[in-house]
């Protein structure tokens, strides 16, 4: 069964705070690993896509890289704005239809001004 | 450009009732998936349909039921609701098969409540 595992469940951080966000996957076929943001009653907002180890992608202050096991989620000099559950998912293939996304919990990211 | 949008937003309904869910897709997009995101979850794919089929389905039973309409809007149905079920329905759509499959476009949701 595909697994993803984020951590920590929440992190508060002061603004200008660099860190990081951990997600861990065992994901079957893996087809590519997404990084969505979702704000309190909203639907998840796509930021990334990984499909090899090695790989890195950036957006203003966050970068995502991938390894065969691991994807982390860097944020650099966070504001305020930056506050919002990160989502990690793995799409797998299972060699019928579409498999859908697995998703992790989410980390809840809260930057103080 | 549209996005996606759900109606209704918030609903109420009470065990064994039935409910319908509805989705219009980002303009373009062939693809629709509903998940169900339960409070302090991440969300977890119902099914998906691609050009009016079914085309792949998550751990839901078959009370669990879809529909896409040949504009790509689509519809969700649960039968017999159970209290469990509580939780926000988001649809999402996307590029058909092979294109960025995983890059959703989410609607803000329907959140169902089962009394």
């Amino acid at each position: 069964e595909d697994q993803v595992t984020q951590s920590p469940e929440a992190l508060r951080l002061q603004e200008g705070e660099s860190s990081s966000l951990n997600c861990s996957y065992t994901v079957s076929g893996l087809r590519g690993l997404f990084w969505y943001r979702q704000d309190p009653g909203k639907g998840p907002e796509f930021l990334f896509t990984l499909y090899s180890a090695g790989e890195e992608k950036e957006k203003e202050r966050l970068k995502a890289t991938l390894t065969k096991k691991e994807s982390f989620l860097h944020i650099t000099a966070p504001k305020p704005e930056d506050s919002a559950t990160y989502l990690c998912a793995g799409e797998g293939y299972s060699g019928g239809g579409a498999d859908g996304l697995t998703f992790g919990k989410g980390t809840h990211l809260i930057i103080q001004p | 450009e549209t996005g996606v949008t759900q109606s209704p937003t918030h609903l109420i309904k009470t065990r064994g009732q039935q409910v319908t869910l509805r989705c219009s897709s980002q303009s373009g997009h062939n693809t629709v998936s509903w998940y169900q995101q339960a409070l302090g979850q991440g969300p977890q794919f119902i099914f998906q349909y691609y050009r009016e089929e079914e085309n792949g389905r998550g751990n839901f039973p078959p009370r669990f039921s879809g529909l896409q309409f040949p504009n790509y809007s689509s519809e969700l149905n649960v039968n017999a609701l159970e209290l469990d079920d509580s939780a926000l329905y988001l649809c999402a759509s996307s590029l058909g098969r092979g294109a960025r499959t995983g890059e959703l476009f989410f609607g803000e949701g329907s959140r169902l409540t089962v009394l």
